[in-house]
């Protein structure tokens, strides 16, 4: 185990709040990520870091935002929640070979 | 681009047999492959990880084997157990440096 923490695990939104989920890890892992997953999608790619500051775009990535100001969190931003973004959100770290966080459900209601 | 499917997408097997999932993939210039195990509710495990030079990887019960060229990769499971009841995702890279693209997974029930 990686030692990777997600905060909150479980959450309930309006359309339109703001939602910021955090992702920690203890690994000093460079790499970290953000997907999100649902059913007949599998894991898709928010978000990802490949450093301090330094972030890119995934596949799904419209409508999210994502800031890195410490190696060892990673946090992803929803600036206006919709509906379409109620999903499982993983955060991952690592290169070749990726560790998993447990995960945040998200409902936007 | 890259695809990677898993057929099938749900699997009921009894317990004590011996079973295969498996895994394809459309470019077969990967730079390894990954197979991890998702219980519900829970984030992903990994299993087995195989580097393209290899062509298979162990671990206790579980045997992952790689065939670069047709593009598949099988996860064998021996005398299947209750507790091996999961999703199952294999998912590959494509460099060193790159994101991993997963399958969707196969959801595995052993019956008791």
């Amino acid at each position: 185990d990686a030692g990777i923490t997600q905060s909150p695990r479980h959450k309930v939104t309006e359309t339109g709040t703001p939602v910021t989920l955090r992702c920690h890890q203890t690994e000093n892992h460079r790499y970290m990520y953000w997907y999100r997953q649902d059913p007949g999608h599998g894991l898709r790619l928010i978000h990802y870091s490949y450093g301090v500051k330094d972030t890119d775009k995934g596949e799904v990535s419209d409508g999210y935002s994502v800031s890195r100001s410490k190696t060892e969190d990673f946090l992803l931003t929803l600036e206006s929640a919709t509906s379409s973004q109620t999903s499982v959100y993983f955060c991952a770290t690592g290169l070749t070979e990726q560790y998993f966080g447990p995960g945040t459900r998200l409902t936007v209601t | 681009k890259q695809e990677v499917t898993q057929i099938p997408a749900a699997l009921s097997v009894p317990e004590g047999e011996n079973l295969v999932l498996n895994c394809s993939f459309t470019d077969s210039a990967i730079y390894n492959l990954q197979w991890f195990r998702q219980d519900p509710g829970k984030g992903l495990t990994s299993l087995l990880l195989i580097q393209s030079s290899q062509r298979e990887q162990t671990s206790g019960r579980l045997n992952a084997s790689l065939d670069k060229s047709s593009g598949r990769s099988t996860l064998y499971i021996a005398a299947s157990q209750p507790g091996d009841s999961a999703t199952y995702l294999c998912a590959v890279t494509m460099n060193r440096d790159d994101k991993i693209i997963f399958g969707k997974g196969t959801r595995l029930h052993i019956l008791p």
